[in-house]
């Protein structure tokens, strides 16, 4: 069966140190990944997708990157973080390409971060 | 842009009682209709799934229903449980260039399910 993995569950920064959370796939090959922000009192807002190693794409300006080193591998990060990167960041996974899927995104438990 | 909407924000409801959640969309051209369930400090775990081509799904006491043509859809729970108090999330999966299709969200229903 497939499953994710997100890490850390709760992360405290200073304001201006960097980021890095992982995001990590497992039982399934060549899926579509994304990482989206929660943020209080506001929907979740989808912040990168990649459909491939290295194809990284943002939907919104921001203060953050996406890297995918690996097929089931997608990493979060900044050099350096603003009080407003504060907010419950969760990685998914998807399958289907070419438009629509009868598959659902499959999401991680989410990093709670914290800038103080 | 697609917007999706779900009101009202929060709801409270005596256990045992059928309740209906609703969640409404702006742009009818959507791939599918996806709800989700968000415990506190939690992701997401997916419930239902409505294709476009599709009018309702069922599993266990919840069922979805998809109106394409108006932009509604409903998640109905039958003899809700205090277990089933949680944050219910809709998202309209929708056409998107190089991603091939993404997932709007609306904010969420907040459900409390009182013993």
């Amino acid at each position: 069966s497939q499953t994710i993995h997100q890490w850390p569950a709760t992360l405290v920064q200073p304001v201006g140190s960097p980021l890095s959370l992982e995001c990590t796939v497992e039982g399934t090959s060549n899926p579509n990944l994304y990482w989206y922000r929660q943020a209080a009192g506001r929907g979740l807002q989808l912040l990168f997708y990649s459909v491939g190693i290295g194809q990284i794409s943002s939907e919104v300006p921001q203060n953050l990157s996406a890297s995918r080193p690996q097929d089931r591998q997608f990493i979060l990060s900044s050099k350096k973080l603003l009080l407003s990167d504060s907010g419950f960041y969760l990685c998914a996974w998807d399958t289907g390409t070419g438009g629509g899927s009868n598959q659902p995104q499959h999401f991680g438990d989410g990093t709670r971060l914290s800038i103080l | 842009k697609q917007e999706v909407t779900q009101i009202p924000a929060a709801l409270s409801v005596p256990e045992g009682e059928n309740l209906v959640l609703n969640c409404s969309f702006t742009d009818s051209a959507i791939y599918n209709l996806q709800w989700f369930r968000q415990d506190p400090g939690k992701g997401l775990t997916s419930l239902l799934l409505i294709q476009s081509s599709q009018r309702e799904q069922t599993s266990g006491r919840l069922n979805a229903s998809l109106d394409k043509s108006s932009g509604r859809s409903t998640l109905y729970i039958a003899a809700s449980q205090p277990g089933d108090s949680a944050t219910y999330l809709c998202a309209a999966q929708i056409p998107h260039t190089g991603a091939n299709s993404k997932l709007t969200f609306g904010k969420g229903i907040t459900l409390s399910v009182r013993p």
